[in-house]
């Protein structure tokens, strides 16, 4: 079986600083990773996905993401975090035998302080 | 693409009466989820469908709520007799099958049932 797993639900960055939102996964055969984010109000949207090919995958709104094979690990950053970053931000993961059924992370509320 | 269309957005609603969530995929998106999220628990995959047939309906939490699929292009989840802990945004998510695209989620539809 797959899972996720997100360290931290909930993260505190102040505005220009590094963010960082940690994901590791656990998949028996190699897998597809993806970032989604939820504005407030809002559905949830992709934000970058690892599927094959180069391991750091750069996403919409300056994001970016690193797939870590030895660590299992799919971490989320951006250099510099914008008040209108504050949202809450899911990881998924999706085995590439599956077709397309994905099994999400617990979700990762992310603060933006002034 | 219009993207997934979800309808209604908001649904006010009293106890014990019959609740119809609508969703419109994109087109040749040939799986669909329907998805429950609440503070509490979550983000919840309800059921599952794959060329309109329900693959996976473990997560429809009694027999109140069902849900349908008659064609590619419609889907229905119906909660009967509706509760106040039935109160959610329920979203309808399809993808693509391979590759592995993500999925896309609709706006969410908002049920209060008071």
């Amino acid at each position: 079986a797959q899972s996720v797993t997100q360290l931290g639900s909930h993260v505190s960055v102040s505005e220009g600083a590094l963010v960082l939102l940690r994901c590791n996964y656990s998949s028996s055969v190699p897998p597809y990773l993806f970032w989604y984010v939820q504005y407030p109000n809002q559905g949830l949207q992709l934000l970058l996905k690892y599927t094959t090919g180069a391991t750091l995958v750069k996403g919409i709104n300056g994001f970016e993401a690193e797939f870590k094979k030895s660590e299992t690990s799919f971490h989320l950053t951006k250099p510099s975090a914008h008040m209108s970053d504050a949202a809450e931000y899911f990881c998924a993961v999706s085995k590439e035998t599956s077709g397309s059924r994905l099994t999400f992370g617990e979700g990762t509320q992310l603060t933006v302080n002034p | 693409d219009a993207g997934v269309i979800q309808s209604p957005r908001h649904e006010v609603t009293e106890m014990g009466q019959e609740v119809t969530l609508r969703c419109k995929p994109i087109s040749g998106h040939n799986s669909l989820f329907w998805y429950r999220q609440t503070m509490m628990r979550g983000l919840e995959l309800l059921i599952y469908f794959n060329n309109n047939v329900p693959i996976d309906d473990s997560g429809m939490p009694e027999d109140r709520f069902s849900a349908k699929m008659p064609n590619a292009s419609f889907s229905t989840l119906k909660i009967q007799p509706s509760e106040p802990r039935d109160s959610a945004v329920y979203f309808c998510a399809s993808s693509g099958d391979r590759p592995p695209r993500g999925y896309t989620f609709g706006s969410g539809t908002r049920l209060t049932v008071v």
